[in-house]
């Protein structure tokens, strides 16, 4: 079975602080992604990542930031929290010759 | 225009019945086409890719029209389980590229007993 682990289900923050959601998956995929997912918008893809030390912006990047530096592991940053970044964020990955995402169980964020 | 569209309903049905879900998709040149799932509060799971010739999952029946740019997921005989959102999902570039998907932001079926 595959495995996204993400590496905490609820986070509280506060305005300003720095903040990191890791990301591991168990199936060797050369895809990662990062999703934030809000009431009436659906999901909307921050970044995502074809390779190790690789990224590409996806359609809302701004104020997140990326890591790859393992393939298994794709963190996201908030360099500084601000309260329109409250959300679910949602990593997923996929590769091979499906191109079939993985989600993890997601991380509910507050900034406070 | 949105890239792939939704009615996000709610569709309220009642047990036993069949309900019927379209999605469109903008870009005529998308290669795979993809049915999630997704649970209140859970993340999206895949639920059955979608074929040109139409394929079938049990109570499940997915159907692609490439000419209209539609796509549509058949619910017969719906349980109380089925009750939950369903993302319609297309590739745009085939599986050659870096895997992005597009998720419409889906619809919500709600079966009561």
């Amino acid at each position: 079975d595959v495995k996204v682990t993400q590496s905490s289900r609820y986070l509280v923050k506060r305005t300003g602080e720095k903040v990191f959601l890791e990301c591991v998956q168990d199936m060797d995929h050369e895809n990662m992604f990062w999703y934030r997912q809000d009431p009436g918008l659906g999901l909307r893809l921050i970044y995502f990542s074809y390779d190790v030390k690789m990224k590409e912006k996806g359609d809302i990047p701004e104020g997140y930031s990326v890591s790859r530096e393992k393939k298994e592991r794709f963190s996201l940053i908030l360099e500084s929290a601000s309260t329109n970044q409250t959300s679910m964020y949602l990593c997923a990955s996929g590769g091979g010759a499906t191109d079939t995402q993985y989600f993890g169980p997601g991380t509910r964020l507050t900034v406070l | 225009r949105k890239e792939v569209e939704q009615d996000p309903g709610p569709f309220n049905v009642p047990e036993g019945a069949t309900v019927a879900f379209n999605c469109t998709y903008s870009n005529s040149a998308s290669q795979s086409f993809f049915w999630y799932r997704q649970d209140c509060r859970k993340e999206p799971k895949l639920l059955m890719s979608v074929y040109s010739s139409g394929n079938e999952d049990g109570r499940f029946t997915a159907q692609l029209n490439r000419a209209s740019q539609y796509i549509s997921l058949l619910i017969r005989d719906s349980k109380l389980s089925d009750s939950a959102t369903y993302l319609c999902v297309v590739n745009p570039l085939g599986s050659s590229n870096t895997g992005k998907l597009i998720f419409g932001q889906g619809t919500t079926l709600q079966v009561k007993p």
